[in-house]
This record gives structure tokens, sequence and C-alpha cells, in this order.
């Protein structure tokens, strides 16, 4: 069955970076991308960007351009999204979900979710 | 504020149907697929329905998705106690190149 299992909860620091991982099984890793979704405490989903994994072709959301950095290791089916210079905005929920390519595709199978904590 | 509007919540008594609303717009709904997803408290989402009214294996068929022009909903019949949670549409953005999401209803069962 496909699952995907994420790293664990991290705090940080305002102006670090967090990086979290996503290991995929279940599945032919290099036929399906993956996206990151964050959710705030008490807010709703906001797509943040998708990435390839078959050639590294990533697409990010215009909000996190510059600040997001996915890749992916075929070697071991594992994701991961590094995102920088941490803002107190960034305390959420980040999960990593199994998407096709293109907009006719959706994320169909959601990983357990990381919580991130930006605190001084 | 999200691209996609849904109503911040909906209630009905067990056994009765509830329905959710979804608008956006020509860029969005109005072109391209809409998908809903459930998520309970605490947990991740789970996709409920795909390409506006398509059911992943699992998914009882008391779930149901329509689209029409730039709106959709989620109709949820005999509506049980687990059926409580938050409910989100989603739909690929041309404008945006990427998916955006409803802000989310949430359903109670009263």
């Amino acid at each position: 069955q496909v699952q995907l299992v994420q790293s664990g909860t991290q705090v940080k620091e305002p102006g670090a970076s967090v990086t979290v991982s996503c290991k995929a099984s279940g599945y032919t890793f290099t036929t399906n991308g993956i996206s990151w979704v964050r959710q705030a405490p008490g807010q709703g989903l906001e797509w943040m960007g998708w990435i390839n994994t078959y050639n590294g072709d990533t697409t990010y959301a215009q909000k996190f351009q510059g600040r997001v950095t996915l890749t992916a290791d075929t070697s071991t089916t594992t994701a991961y999204m590094e995102l920088m210079s941490l803002r107190f905005d960034d305390t959420a929920q980040y999960y990593c979900a199994r998407r096709g390519p293109g907009q006719f595709s959706t994320e169909d199978y959601w990983g357990q979710g990381t919580l991130v904590t930006v605190s001084s | 504020q999200s691209v996609l509007t849904q109503p911040p919540s909906a209630s009905a008594t067990p056994g009765q149907r509830v329905t959710i609303s979804c608008s956006g717009s020509s860029s969005n709904i109005g072109i391209n697929y809409v998908h809903w997803y459930q998520q309970v408290p605490g947990t991740a989402p789970k996709l409920l329905i795909y390409r506006n009214n398509q059911r992943p294996s699992g998914v009882p068929d008391r779930f149901s998705g329509s689209k029409s022009g730039t709106s959709a909903s989620l109709a949820i019949s005999g509506l049980r106690s687990e059926d409580e949670g938050d409910y989100y549409c989603a739909a690929w953005d041309d404008s945006l190149s990427g998916p955006e999401f409803g802000g989310g209803t949430k359903v109670t069962v009263l």
C-alpha cells in the first residue's frame, strides 16, 4: 500500500532553515510527483510546490519562491522540503502528498504531517 | 483569503443530507477538475472525491461531488457521526500554475 512517512517535529528560531523529509513506499517513486502543503494552526491548506520525481523539475507557489527548495532522492525514495529564513508565521503542520503531473491530477495520498514551530 | 470560497460551517442530524458549496472562477473551477478532501481533527487530509465526481476505492457512495460552471458541491447523504470534520475543495488554477484550496467547511453532526 502507498505510504508516505515524514520526519518528526522540529522547533526552529526565526531566520533559521528547516528540512522535512518524506519517505515514500508502496509504489514506483518516479511515476508520481510529490507536493508539499502546509496548514497553520486552525487554518486551511496552502500548497507550497511540487517536484517531478522523475526528472527533478520543480514548481513553486509564488508566495514561497526563493525561500523553499524541493528535492528528491530516487535511490532512497525520499523527498525533501527545505524552507529558509523562517518567520513566526511559518509555524504550521507541513504535509507531503503524492501527485501526478499536470493540472488534471491531485494529491491522492498524504504523509502524516510534520509540525514545525518557529519560536525564539 | 482563499481563491476558492466555501461556507465556514454546515450541520445536520444523523441520517440527513448536507451539501457544501465551493465557488471559484474561470481560471480554476471553470476550466479544471474539482477535488474534495476530508480532514478529521488531528489527522492528515484524505482524498474523498477527485475529478469532480469520482470516488477513490473505499470511499462510501454516501459522498458525491458535482460541478457546474465555476462552482462545485459536495453532498454527504445518510450523515454519520464519523463524518464530522473539515472538508476542503481544491482545483488547479491556471493563473497561478498550481492547485488552490478552499478555506474549508467544518461539518458538525448534531
